[in-house]
């Protein structure tokens, strides 16, 4: 099956710094969606971009589709940006099924 | 996000006991699935319903039985599970046809 890595696996912030998550992973896909789950384990959908670049305020992400590999910038980074960053894909032959990477865990400290 | 809510939120059960959680989607969607998030490790897909029917169990224990009822609702039945069935069980739903998939709160469970 299809493998997903991220990078780094823990990241430490002081709080306004910018950071960038990687996600790289092994085939082609046809869905990229990032994730953050909180401290209380809640998983929030952040973007769905299997390709191109998307913005959300302080966060956006660019996934690179044919080189295989998703961004994720987090800018003037906050205390409640804390928590796992999971990116998750798709391959063509998985219908519907998510593979999930292991995540970035980020902490961000006043 | 609020359109899947999964019930109950916390719940600790021995190891002889029966138990179902539940999973209630408002988004209009047509395919659901349960994930486990165990300590450390990535989320693993349990099962995946589209359209009312299974489609992939990923080799669950037997003791793990997800019924479907209808596009709306989605159960695990529980049954004689073991200490490393301890986990964050997650419902998430979308429309089929590798639509974003959205993710409900989770059931905490802990077997003693």
């Amino acid at each position: 099956g299809i493998q997903v890595e991220q990078s780094p696996p823990d990241l430490i912030l002081q709080e306004g710094a910018n950071s960038t998550l990687r996600c790289n992973f092994s085939d082609s896909v046809n869905n990229l969606q990032w994730f953050h789950q909180n401290p209380w384990g809640q998983l929030i959908n952040l973007f769905y971009i299997p390709s191109g670049t998307k913005q959300n305020g302080r966060l956006s992400a660019t996934t690179v589709a044919t080189e295989r590999y998703s961004l994720l910038y987090i800018s003037s980074s906050q205390t409640t940006d804390s928590g796992v960053y999971f990116c998750a894909v798709e391959d063509w032959d998985a219908g519907n099924m998510l593979t999930f990477g292991g995540g970035t865990r980020l902490m961000v400290k006043p | 996000e609020t359109g899947v809510t999964q019930t109950p939120r916390h719940l600790v059960m021995g190891m002889t006991n029966k138990k179902s959680l539940k999973c209630e989607q408002h988004l209009g969607h047509n395919a659901m699935y349960w994930y486990k998030q165990s300590a450390k490790k990535p989320l693993e897909l349990m099962f995946v319903y589209s359209l009312e029917e299974r489609v992939e169990n990923n080799s669950v224990p037997s003791r793990f039985s997800p019924e479907c009822p209808n596009s709306s609702h989605l159960f695990l039945h529980l049954h004689t599970l073991q200490p490393e069935d301890s986990a964050l069980y997650l419902c998430a739903s979308s429309q089929a046809g590798g639509q974003p998939q959205h993710f409900g709160d989770g059931t905490r469970l802990s077997i003693l």
